[in-house]
């Protein structure tokens, strides 16, 4: 079973425009980490946030974490075509002997059109 | 590219043969894991190694699977008597332990169809 759910499902933007998507999870976590899929291929990683942090940036990404709502979300400012892909939130537990899995959230598919 | 290549990228087979897949993590990387992805899902935890050592299964990962990392350095996932179920994405992540935090780098997964 999934730790995560992620929301929305799919988002359509158009370039230029943010992109935002969220992601909440059950458990204490130790961490919080966004990959990218583009279709049928592998995860890239963007960004990983710990428990102790509020607000991270990378880029044009910037991530939040609430850790008293249990809640995360991704910001994608001044999207580009490139960035349509599915975009998942995992979290790494708290439990010192889940040896750092990623437990995934559903995604997020996000369409970017020119 | 991330550094960590997974063999082959496509495998078709029919329902009852056994299939074996190969992971080569980034070289100086401890860990390895095992995850298997279905369409439109986000992937599913399998098992992972600590240099030779498999320290977790899911119960995901029934007696049909077996897994393993001789010498702590390349993997294998093999799959006893495939089922249509078995139809996924099978993707490899290998990371370094140690100091806490750490993120995992994936390889391009191999695509198994059971007909």
């Amino acid at each position: 079973s999934q730790q995560g759910e992620e929301d929305p499902q799919a988002l359509s933007i158009q370039e230029g425009e943010n992109a935002t998507m969220n992601c909440s999870y059950k458990t204490s976590i130790n961490n919080l980490q966004w990959y990218r899929q583009n279709s049928g291929r592998g995860l890239v990683h963007l960004i990983l946030i710990r428990s102790n942090e509020r607000e991270k940036h990378s880029g044009r990404l910037r991530v939040t974490l609430d850790t008293s709502k249990k809640s995360s979300s991704l910001l994608i400012t001044a999207s580009r075509a490139a960035d349509t892909a599915s975009y998942f939130c995992a979290t790494v537990l708290m439990i010192k002997a889940a040896g750092n899995k990623l437990t995934f959230g559903g995604g997020t598919r996000v369409l970017v059109k020119p | 590219d991330t550094g960590v290549s997974q063999d082959p990228r496509h495998k078709i087979t029919k329902r009852g043969q056994n299939v074996t897949f190969r992971c080569d993590p980034i070289s100086e990387h401890n860990r390895l894991y095992w995850y298997r992805q279905t369409l439109g899902q986000g992937p599913e935890f399998l098992t992972y190694f600590q240099n030779e050592a498999q320290l977790e299964k899911s119960r995901l990962l029934s007696d049909r699977f077996s897994a393993e990392r001789p010498k702590g350095s390349f993997s294998t996932l093999e799959i006893q008597r495939t089922e249509q179920g078995d139809s996924a994405m099978y993707l490899c992540a290998s990371s370094l332990a140690g100091g806490g935090v750490n993120e995992q780098y994936f390889g391009p997964g191999t695509r198994l169809t059971v007909t």
